[in-house]
């Protein structure tokens, strides 16, 4: 079956401690990247990756990292979380051909808590 | 930059009423146009697709036209149930050669009641 699994779904933690959200694809999509939800904004993408080893900011990359180091991975790192990345947060995965009307598909999310 | 404005709701109808969630948007060029669903608790889901103007995207009962002279791609339904209450999301991808990713609306709470 087609998917995009995030791991984990939920994750409470504490202001300072590193943590790392993972995404992995099994559609050889070229193209991933990480959204977050935050209630009255809709969704903001914090980073991108157009194949391995390709990574580039989104409208929100502050405070986050991304690796691309596999195809079908990649990463969210929150070296030192803080209360204000208390959000849902959503990776994706489309082709590239095309142009761009190719849609992404979506991972179930991830709610992250930081207290 | 590019935007997308739409209804925020939440949106309230009873079942087997019309539905119409209205969209527009802001981008240079000919950007694909797109609704995604959310249903409690899920991911998105794409809903329709239109890569170009005058293009209707259809599914599962739900339409969408891409209007180029009003900048609008609005989601329709003739009779809707109550296994369509959800939040609906209309997004844009600019036609930049691949780098960008979805630029979304915050999103429209639909509820159908019984």
């Amino acid at each position: 079956e087609a998917q995009v699994t995030q791991n984990p779904r939920y994750l409470i933690t504490v202001t300072g401690k590193k943590l790392t959200v993972t995404c992995s694809q099994n559609m050889n999509h070229e193209y991933m990247s990480w959204y977050r939800q935050d209630p009255g904004l809709g969704l903001r993408q914090i980073y991108y990756s157009m194949n391995v080893e390709v990574t580039d900011k989104g409208d929100v990359p502050e405070g986050y990292k991304v690796s691309r180091k596999e195809k079908r991975n990649f990463p969210l790192i929150l070296e030192s979380p803080s209360p204000n990345q208390t959000s849902l947060y959503f990776c994706a995965s489309s082709f590239l051909g095309q142009g761009n009307n190719q849609p992404q598909h979506f991972g179930d999310g991830t709610r992250l808590s930081i207290l | 930059g590019d935007s997308v404005t739409q209804m925020e709701g939440p949106v309230t109808l009873s079942e087997e009423a019309f539905l119409t969630i209205n969209c527009t948007y802001t981008a240079t060029g000919y950007p694909s146009l797109f609704w995604y669903v959310q249903y409690p608790g899920e991911g998105l889901q794409l809903l329709l697709k239109a890569t170009k103007a005058d293009d209707k995207g259809s599914n599962k009962g739900f339409e969408a036209t891409y209007r180029k002279e009003t900048t609008s791609f609005h989601l329709e339904k003739g009779s809707v149930q109550v296994s369509d209450s959800a939040v609906y999301f209309c997004a844009l991808r600019p036609n930049r050669g691949g780098a960008d990713g979805l630029t979304f609306g915050k999103g429209t709470h639909l509820i159908i009641q019984p």
